[in-house]
């Protein structure tokens, strides 16, 4: 299965601009790039998702490197309700979906 | 909102009874997946279906797990006998169809004693 590599953890200020790095070097070419977030004490809920374009939604926004080999979640403003765990995940033609560690963010006010 | 429901939402029991965890898939959802969170493992993949059939269980322990879906409206995880090492939260998700994103339950947090 092809992997993703997130830092740990991250800090951002409140009302500020996130961005979240995701390398997944062997990615293969079908592997969509998905991104949840885990809130504490929750499900984990999903941000968005994208094959080779960038996306946006109303959430946040993927930026996908043209070798398709990093991808970067942006938060575009952050607040205090953003504070979770964010995982990004490759989810192939097998349909499975595998969760890594994730990066925690936390966000100061 | 169309959610995934979980019951029960905590359980407490003791080492080798058998536990019974269940799931409501949103309506029309043909994709039911199984996690469970610990936190030194993490979110760990168990099993999942689509519509209705095992695709892939080998993220279980085949001995005393099993995971069915009697009909389209109900998932079930069993573990009999439990264990200590089982507790966890355990989790469902539901999709609509392969690649749609995941919708999770609350999930069921299971202590074993």
């Amino acid at each position: 299965d092809a992997k993703t590599t997130q830092p740990n953890s991250m800090e951002s200020n409140e009302e500020e601009p996130v961005h979240l790095p995701c390398n997944h070097s062997t990615i293969s070419g079908t592997d969509y790039i998905h991104w949840y977030r885990q809130l504490p004490s929750q499900g984990p809920e999903y941000v968005i998702h994208g094959l080779t374009s960038n996306v946006n939604n109303r959430m946040a926004s993927l930026a996908i490197a043209e070798d398709r080999k990093s991808s970067t979640l942006i938060l575009h403003r952050a607040t205090l309700r953003d504070a979770a765990v964010y995982y990004c995940i490759l989810r192939g033609n097998n349909n499975d979906m595998r969760f890594g560690a994730g990066t925690r963010l936390t966000v100061k006010p | 909102d169309a959610r995934v429901t979980q019951t029960p939402r905590h359980k407490v029991t003791e080492m080798g009874q058998e536990v019974t965890m269940r799931c409501q898939p949103i309506l029309g959802h043909n994709t039911v997946f199984w996690y469970r969170q610990t936190m030194m493992q993490g979110l760990e993949l168990l099993a999942y279906f689509r519509n209705r059939a095992p695709l892939d269980d080998s993220g279980m322990p085949k001995d005393r797990f099993s995971a069915e879906m009697p009909d389209a409206t109900l998932a079930t995880l069993k573990i009999q006998p439990s264990e200590p090492r089982d507790s966890a939260v355990y989790f469902c998700a539901s999709g609509l169809h392969v690649y749609s994103p995941l919708h999770f339950g609350n999930g069921t947090r299971l202590t074993v004693t």
